[in-house]
């Protein structure tokens, strides 16, 4: 099946910093998400990108297909982004996810 | 649109114990997903559905778990026979074919 893999696990932000979070994986793609869990365990859904850019205030995201890898930017940091950030894609119906990338942003 | 719903939010348990879990999607989601997540992991998928028609079921799911989504809107989640191993944060999720995967709150099981 299709390997998810996230870098860096683990990230620790001081408020007002940028960083940017990868996403590679095995196989072709038509269909990849961003997810972020925020420490209650919610998990929202930040971007459905199979390809290109797109952005939402602060956060943008990039994904090359034919080089098998997306990239999460998150811009001026707040503590409220703390939490842990999911990418996850298509195999037959359903989203593998991978173990995601735990973000801590200190005030 | 009030979004996907699950019930209960926390379920406590002996071993040994039947245990089940409500998903209500998004209404006009035709799809609709389990997960199991445990500490430090991504989830986990389990199964779905698209209307009433289970289309996937993962190898890893042990025949104690059975899904249903009989009318093809809210689904049901039971685990026989409960085992500690079966402790997790279930998920549910909804969407329409190839578009966005939106999540319910979860329930969270402990099975003593």
């Amino acid at each position: 099946g299709i390997q998810v893999e996230q870098s860096p696990p683990d990230l620790i932000l001081q408020e007002g910093a940028n960083s940017t979070l990868r996403c590679n994986f095995s196989d072709s793609v038509n269909n990849l998400q961003w997810f972020h869990q925020n420490p209650w365990g919610q998990l929202i859904n930040l971007f459905y990108i199979p390809s290109g850019t797109k952005q939402n205030g602060r956060l943008s995201a990039t994904t090359v297909a034919t080089e098998r890898y997306s990239l999460l930017y998150i811009s001026s940091s707040q503590t409220t982004d703390s939490g842990v950030y999911f990418c996850a894609l298509a195999q037959g119906g359903k989203l593998i996810f991978g173990q995601g990338t735990e973000l801590s942003v200190k005030p | 649109d009030t979004g996907v719903s699950q019930n209960p939010r926390h379920k406590i348990t002996k071993r040994g114990q039947n245990v089940t879990f409500r998903c209500d999607p998004i209404s006009e989601h035709n799809r609709l997903y389990w997960y199991r997540q445990t500490l430090g992991q991504g989830p986990e998928f389990l199964t779905y559905f698209q209307n009433e028609a289970q289309l996937e079921k993962s190898r890893l799911l042990s025949d104690r778990f059975s899904a249903e989504r009989p009318k093809g809107s809210f689904s049901t989640l039971e685990i026989q026979r409960t085992e500690q191993g079966d402790s997790a944060m279930y998920l549910c999720a909804s969407s329409s074919p190839g578009e966005k995967l939106f999540f319910g709150s979860g329930t969270q099981l402990s099975v003593l």
